[in-house]
Parts: structure tokens; C-alpha cells; sequence
């Protein structure tokens, strides 16, 4: 099976722009979730999608938000990007509510 | 709210040498409980997962974990360590009704020297 696939793997962008990061899932699988990795903060809890509904939130502020389609990939977008928000985005897939995630390679974000 | 607490930021250990890297926790309700490892560059690989039952599990790589509720504790273990297993290693908290939101710890990074 092919794992979790993350796009763009690298992105620069420039404050006040925004940015759609793109995750499809292992096959077959319902839930996706999002995860900031940053030096200071560390891995943080995003938000997880299953069935196209979203079913936690994270400690993030409005710009911030997801979706997911009905074949369970899923993106992410960022508006009105700040710098503190250049870090890596991580995105994990699994199949029902209470398995194991499995994480792609993550998007590396760049804010200038 | 829960936290996961890995006291050691680093840690150097020869190599062919033992290792443990400790995890807690502070939720005390039943809890799910993980490993992964994070190469540079790269994203989070699974080492293991405790989820019920015997309380000492086996992973990939050669590592393993215990799970001890009276300490609140679930450190990973590997009997000889090799160069390739430099990596960061995050111990990571389900909660029973959290969906598939973890809490992670804040890292252990482990340097082998030769």
C-alpha cells in the first residue's frame, strides 16, 4: 500500500499571503489529521477529519482551517500567513477512530 | 489538560550500548500510548503502540516499551543500540475520546557515538 502522501513537500511564502497544503491518505483510510511541528512549540494537534466532517480541533486561531473530500484526502489552508507560522506540516491517516496513525513526510512551510 | 513529559532533550550513548528514553504522562484515565521516530528531514515512523494488555510490548527496530500505570510512565527501550537509530524519538498520548488527536511530548534526541 502507498503511504501518506504530502503536497507541496516545500513551500515559500511571504506574510499576509495564504497557502493550501494538500494530504492524501493511505488507501482505505477515513481519518486525517494535521499537525504543526515547529522548534519552539513542537508537534501540535491541528485538526482531524473523518468522513468529510471535522471531529477535533486544535489551540489554533481562525486562520487556520481544513477540509476533507469524499475520497479522504484532505487539505489544510492558512490565511493571512504570519511568520511564526513557518514550520512543518504534518499530516497522519488511519482507518477507524481508535487505530494507529500513520504520518507522511510532512510540508516544510516558509514564511518571509 | 494532558500532558506528555519526556525529561530528556538529549541523550549520547555508544554504540552496541543499552538505551532508555522516558516518557510520562499525567492523564490518569486509561490511556493509549505511543512511540514514533522522526529522521531528519523526514516525518514520524512508528515504533510501537500500547493500547491494553500485557503491559510490555514489542516494536519495530528491536525497540520495546513497558507501561507502568503506578508510575505513569511508558519508556522505550533497545538492548544495543546502532549508529542508524540517531533520530529524535517522540512518546505520544491518546485519550480514550480524543478521536485521533495525540499529545505529544516534547522530543528526546538520541546522538550514537561510534
Amino acid at each position: 500500500k502507498a503511504g501518506v502522501t504530502q503536497t507541496p513537500r516545500y513551500l515559500i511564502k511571504t506574510r499576509g499571503q495564504q497557502v493550501t497544503l494538500s494530504c492524501s491518505p493511505i488507501s482505505g483510510h477515513r481519518s486525517v489529521s494535521w499537525y504543526q511541528q515547529t522548534p519552539g512549540q513542537g508537534l501540535q494537534f491541528l485538526f482531524e477529519y473523518f468522513s468529510e466532517t471535522q471531529r477535533n480541533k486544535g489551540n489554533f486561531p481562525g486562520r487556520f482551517s481544513g477540509r476533507q473530500f469524499s475520497n479522504s484526502r484532505s487539505e489544510m489552508n492558512v490565511s493571512t500567513l504570519e511568520l511564526g507560522d513557518s514550520a512543518l506540516y504534518l499530516c497522519a491517516s488511519s482507518g477507524t477512530s481508535a487505530e494507529t496513525q500513520y504520518f507522511g513526510p510532512g510540508t516544510r512551510l516558509l514564511v518571509l | 489538560a494532558q500532558s506528555v513529559t519526556q525529561p530528556d532533550i538529549h541523550i549520547t550513548v555508544s554504540e552496541g550500548a543499552s538505551l532508555e528514553l522516558r516518557c510520562n504522562y499525567s492523564y490518569g484515565a486509561t490511556p493509549y500510548l505511543f512511540w514514533y521516530v522522526q529522521s531528519p528531514g523526514q516525518g514520524l515512523q512508528l515504533l510501537l503502540k500500547y493500547f491494553s494488555g500485557d503491559t510490555l510490548v514489542q516494536g519495530i527496530k528491536g525497540f520495546e516499551a513497558e507501561f507502568k500505570r503506578s508510575q505513569s510512565s511508558f519508556n522505550l527501550r533497545k538492548p544495543s543500540v546502532h549508529w542508524s537509530d540517531a533520530a529524535e524519538y517522540f512518546c505520544a498520548w491518546r485519550g480514550n475520546n480524543a478521536g485521533n488527536m495525540l499529545t505529544f511530548g516534547g522530543g528526546t534526541r538520541l546522538m550514537v557515538k561510534p
